[in-house]
């Protein structure tokens, strides 16, 4: 079965704090792809980063980075000088061929809280 | 930047009401979504089309039906409200190839009294 765990249902820190949200999935696909999608009070979820399985390399853009490795089957999400700004809940997702190449199946998602 | 567009952030309605969620989105995408969010289970796909008049049962479909007359539109209808219907209700849309990411909209919080 494909799956993902986000196993931090909430997380509080002070703004300029370094926060990483975890994510670990599980999947028996070789090929597979992997998201992070951004949720504001507001309610849009917002698109911010995606990975396929053949490509490891990890990824910094601004404060944010994210490191996958295959080995632990994570693909985490961290936050450099965290911001109020970046209150939000935030999902990982997971999109396989084997499941049907158009279903997402999404963590329980974390919600973060940065305090000023 | 992809536009998906739902038409109401906040709807009230009766049970057994025949209720219609509209979502638009305005780049040309093959393939749309309907999902549900409740506090503790995630979001759950109820709906989704890869084509005009094509749709597919998710994982969560009963109680609820999809029409996608144009390919810009994809509408979600609750045939007889019922009170378990109350939730945020989330459209998405993208373009075909396994890399590409589902873009959403703002979200309808619908409740169902």
């Amino acid at each position: 079965a494909q799956k993902v765990t986000q196993a931090q249902t909430e997380i509080s820190v002070v703004e300029k704090e370094d926060v990483t949200l975890d994510c670990v999935y599980e999947t028996r696909d070789t090929t597979y792809y992997l998201f992070w999608y951004k949720q504001p009070p507001s309610g849009e979820l917002v698109f911010l980063i995606r990975r396929n399985s053949f490509d490891e390399q990890n990824e910094i853009s601004g404060r944010y980075s994210w490191n996958f490795q295959k080995s632990t089957s994570s693909f985490n999400f961290t936050i450099t000088a965290s911001q109020v700004v970046d209150s939000a809940v935030y999902f990982c997702a997971l999109r396989t061929i084997i499941q049907g190449a158009q279903k997402l199946v999404f963590g329980q998602g974390t919600r973060l809280t940065i305090n000023p | 930047d992809v536009k998906v567009t739902q038409s109401s952030r906040y709807l009230v309605k009766r049970t057994g009401e025949k209720v219609f969620l509209e979502c638009v989105q305005d780049m040309d995408h093959e393939n749309m979504f309907w999902y549900r969010q409740d506090p503790g289970l995630g979001l759950r796909l109820i709906y989704f089309s890869y084509d005009v008049k094509m749709k597919e049962k998710g994982d969560i479909p009963e109680g609820y039906s999809v029409s996608r007359e144009k390919k810009e539109r994809f509408s979600l209808i609750l045939e007889s409200a019922s009170t378990n219907q109350t939730s945020m209700y989330l459209c998405a849309s993208r373009q075909t190839g396994l890399f590409q990411p589902q873009h959403f909209g703002d979200g309808t919080r619908l409740s169902i009294l």
